[in-house]
């Protein structure tokens, strides 16, 4: 039962145009929703992340888009950046009773030069 | 500062060996976590603990799993009998309270033969 979903397995983008990364979910529970960057051989880093009474959230480059009726949220990062290259997981957290982050299965993001 | 330290980085052990993973927690952080990223997959939720307690057990596989941790700092992941499906990247997050910023640490490579 997969409740955090990442469709697009990969993404490619030509470096300074928008790169957007989708996520879906299945329960309305979930009280934040986060984005983690990977690079290989390293854990993941934290990104940015929206609480589930917002609808956008901004920092720099990168803004979080929520759409809680279609249960969907996005990551945007305008302008793409070579740098920007890695795995970006989506993340759901639960607090109620526990406090347990579900992880989508990630989206590889390469940025073309 | 340090961050999440985790030993051994790889780990390669017959089956039916038991493995035990180790992670470090940055300083004074009151919450970990251990997750499993299995080839191509997300990160599966392990195991939380708060201070020394472990309110959520819920991901660990089988009774073969299981987890601890001393002092409010370093935890220990313990596998017995370990099987060829338990391959996969062990990775622990600390965080400085539930629900705060999670600090990945870069993985315990684990490959059962």
């Amino acid at each position: 039962d997969q409740q955090v979903k990442q469709n697009s397995p990969s993404l490619s983008v030509q470096e300074g145009r928008i790169s957007i990364l989708n996520c879906d979910y299945t329960n309305s529970m979930f009280d934040y929703f986060l984005w983690y960057k990977k690079y290989p051989a390293e854990g993941p880093t934290f990104l940015i992340s929206i609480s589930s009474i917002k609808d956008k959230n901004e920092d720099g480059r990168f803004t979080v888009f929520l759409n809680k009726s279609a249960k969907h949220l996005s990551l945007h990062i305008v302008p793409s950046q070579p740098g920007d290259s890695a795995v970006y997981f989506c993340a759901a957290l639960l607090t109620s009773g526990t406090y347990k982050y579900i992880f989508g299965t990630g989206t590889r993001l390469k940025v073309l030069a | 500062g340090a961050g999440v330290s985790q030993s051994p980085s790889n780990k390669v052990t017959e089956k039916g060996k038991d493995v035990e993973l180790r992670c470090d927690p940055i300083s004074g952080h009151t919450a970990l976590y251990w997750y499993r990223q299995s080839l191509g997959q997300g990160l599966e939720f392990l195991i939380y603990f708060q201070g020394n307690s472990a309110p959520d057990k819920s991901g660990l596989p089988s009774d073969r799993f299981s987890a601890e941790r001393t002092g409010g700092s370093v935890s220990t992941l313990t596998i017995q009998r370990t099987q060829q499906e338990d391959s996969a990247v062990y990775l622990c997050a600390s965080s400085l309270v539930s629900a705060g910023t999670q600090y990945f640490g870069p993985g315990t490579r684990l490959l059962v033969l």
